[in-house]
């Protein structure tokens, strides 16, 4: 099976910062890829399908880019609201997520 | 409103079997893959399987094959999660999903149920 590792697991970062999070597939998996935001309590929200393709009311500020075994999801200027934990997914593998934390 | 929603939370013990469920509405429900995803207490995300209501199309994680079963009652838009013996291993939240249509079983989840907490202790 396919694995998916993301890094870092944890980023401190402050507002309006510029934020990056990067998955890596153990084999390629063309565009295949997803990235979701989980906060403590709630389900996980779709923000990116199909690499980089921008989910539904999502905001702009929400970006993803990659194909083959590499992918990133880019927050162009971190809100208060961003302070969660990111997933991504590739059909049957979640990345370990990544905790993005106030600095 | 396109939702799914999930039976309430459950405590069960050890060796007990339990059938949670998902109910789709707002939109065809036999025409999207829906997932299963385990979420342990602080930890994070496990696809367990997805499941297509239009024919029953199942398929596992390789991780869950064997311990859990997964089916669908189109009749009444509802897909399900079932252990025939439960462990305390198996305490978690549990979410379903609905994913892509039915030649995209790699597509996205883009609805959410809102987590059913099984909790199994003795």
């Amino acid at each position: 099976d396919i694995q998916m590792t993301q890094s870092p697991s944890t980023l401190s970062a402050s507002v309006g910062d510029r934020v990056t999070i990067t998955c890596r597939a153990s084999q390629s998996i063309s565009s295949w890829l997803a990235w979701y935001q989980q906060k403590p309590g709630k389900a996980p929200k779709l923000l990116i399908y199909k690499a980089s393709s921008l989910e539904s009311g999502v905001p702009s500020r929400f970006s993803g880019s990659g194909s083959g075994t590499e992918f990133t999801l880019t927050i162009s200027s971190l809100q208060p609201d961003d302070f969660a934990t990111y997933y991504c997914q590739q059909y049957r593998a979640f990345g370990q997520g990544t905790k993005v934390e106030i600095k | 409103e396109v939702q799914l929603v999930q039976s309430g939370a459950e405590v069960k013990k050890p060796g007990e079997s339990l059938k949670i469920s998902c109910k789709g509405s707002g939109y065809s429900f036999t025409s999207y893959w829906i997932g299963w995803v385990r979420q342990m207490p602080g930890k994070g995300l496990e696809w367990m399987g997805i499941i297509y209501p239009g024919d029953s199309d199942t398929r596992y994680s390789p991780s869950f094959q064997g311990q859990v079963t997964i089916s669908a009652d189109k009749s009444i838009s509802t897909a399900y999660l079932q252990w025939s013996s439960l462990k305390a291993s198996d305490t978690a939240m549990y979410y379903c999903a609905r994913g892509g249509g039915y030649n995209y079983p790699q597509g996205a989840f883009d609805i959410w149920g809102q987590g059913t907490m099984v909790t199994v202790s003795s």
